[in-house]
């Protein structure tokens, strides 16, 4: 059974980076057949796709990020990371790693538990 | 792509049977899919191409449409059932996704 986990510092100051990592267990992120994604959720509001990564490297990201977001893959630690730059109290959220498939159609079939982050200073 | 649900909260009881909608701001076929999501868990997935049962899901759920409107039923509620909805284009996969902004279903 893969299972995902996301880790980071739960309090981020205004105009810093947050860096979060998902780890994967069970599976393997170079398995190919999937991308890993970051989605977010701001309190009380709905979700939001942030990025996906493949194993190759290829990214794609939400164009309403602005260039902020960077999300990059370790095969040897089968983890995928997230970075997000120049963070503001809008950036205040649940972030979540999720599997998707490659396949257009396929959704986001394995979530992680998510981690709540806290832009303030 | 923008995706619309409707309604944004909903009251029912269990036994009882409910639709959501989801309309899409433009074609997206069969590309189409629901989740649940409960308070301090992972979202779950639902259904994906607008029709096909995610493995493990009850037969209770079901999903239809195609084009830019689709709905998600729950023929008799339970109370585990009590929770956020969300659909979920894929229609740009993987260059872009986009989610509704959730059907809240309360008791």
């Amino acid at each position: 059974q893969v299972q995902l986990q996301e880790s980071g510092p739960g309090l981020v100051k205004p105009s810093q980076t947050l860096s979060l990592t998902c780890t994967v267990s069970g599976g393997s992120v170079s398995s190919g057949g999937y991308y890993w994604s970051y989605i977010r959720q701001h309190p009380g509001k709905g979700l939001e796709w942030m990025g996906y990564i493949y194993y190759s490297g290829r990214t794609y990201y939400n164009p309403s990020l602005k260039s902020r977001a960077t999300i990059s893959i370790d095969t040897s630690k089968n983890q995928c990371s997230l970075k997000l730059t120049s963070v503001t109290a809008a950036d205040t959220a649940v972030y979540y790693c999720a599997r998707g498939g490659t396949m257009i159609g396929d959704g986001f079939d394995m979530w992680g538990q998510g981690t709540f982050v806290i832009v303030s200073s | 792509i923008q995706m619309t649900q409707s309604p944004s909260s909903l009251s029912a009881s269990v036994g009882d049977r409910v639709t959501i909608t989801c309309r899409a701001s433009q074609s997206i076929s069969s590309f189409l899919n629901w989740y649940q999501h409960k308070p301090g868990n992972a979202p779950k997935l639902l259904i994906y191409t607008a029709s096909t049962l995610q493995s493990g899901v009850p037969s209770r759920f079901s999903g239809s449409g195609s084009g830019t409107d689709f709905t998600l039923t729950i023929s008799s509620l339970q109370p585990e059932d009590f929770a956020t909805y969300y659909c979920q284009e894929t229609y740009n996969t993987p260059a872009e996704t986009t989610f509704g902004q959730g059907t809240k279903l309360e008791i």
